[in-house]
């Protein structure tokens, strides 16, 4: 079973713009993990947020975390062509637990 | 530093073939897991390892075998190839968390991945 579901599915912008990509989760987690993949690549890890934090920075990401409505969010800013990739969460309970990914397409 | 190494990276079986998939990673990471990547489905965890000598069935371990026999290697293995096998498979390893241990411990390190087409 799926513990993160992530929304879109798939998302355009035009470069520049500021892309945001959901994930809700089932049970209650440890933390919650956003990976990259760019295509035909392995998932690179972006950024890990504790299930006692709120939000967190790095660069141009920006996650937060609800654990009340167990849903957490990706934000990149200032959207570059290079950031055209899937993004993935995973949810931390038990066990690591992967949602089907954001596939994000920026547009030069 | 070569970080999560997969051999090989393409493949194509004939139904009843067996294979080995290799995953070598150069980071004396305790974990060790083996992933397949389907269209629509994210990724599923096939098996998993603690340590050497050590395996666990993940969520979709059915037509797989996993052998740690060093701490070094995590093989997957299919014992006689199925069409619904058609994947690309991903290996990933991460350290053991500690408490106080910064971030990386908990996040997965993952190779380049594995195309294994089964006709």
């Amino acid at each position: 079973s799926q513990q993160g579901e992530e929304d879109p599915q798939a998302l355009s912008i035009q470069e520049g713009e500021n892309a945001t990509m959901n994930c809700s989760y089932k049970t209650s987690i440890n933390n919650l993990q956003w990976y990259r993949q760019n295509s035909g690549r392995g998932l690179v890890h972006l950024i890990l947020i504790r299930s006692n934090e709120r939000e967190k920075h790095s660069g141009r990401l920006r996650v937060t975390l609800d654990t009340s409505k167990k849903s957490s969010s990706l934000l990149i800013t200032a959207s570059r062509a290079a950031d055209t990739a899937s993004y993935f969460c995973a949810a931390r309970a038990q066990k690591l637990v992967f949602g089907q990914g954001t596939r994000l397409t920026i547009n030069p | 530093n070569a970080g999560v190494t997969q051999t090989p990276k393409f493949r194509v079986l004939k139904t009843g073939q067996s294979m080995t998939l290799l995953c070598a990673q150069d980071m004396n990471h305790e974990y060790m897991y083996w992933y397949r990547q389907d269209p629509g489905m994210g990724l599923r965890l096939i098996h998993y390892s603690v340590g050497e000598g050590t395996t666990a069935k993940g969520e979709v371990p059915d037509g797989y075998n996993v052998s740690r026999l060093k701490k070094q290697n995590f093989l997957l293995g299919l014992e006689s190839a199925a069409p619904s096998q058609t994947s690309v498979y991903f290996c990933a390893s991460r350290g053991t968390p500690r408490e106080g241990v910064l971030v990386g411990a908990n996040v997965l390190t993952f190779g380049a991945g594995s195309r294994l087409t089964v006709l």
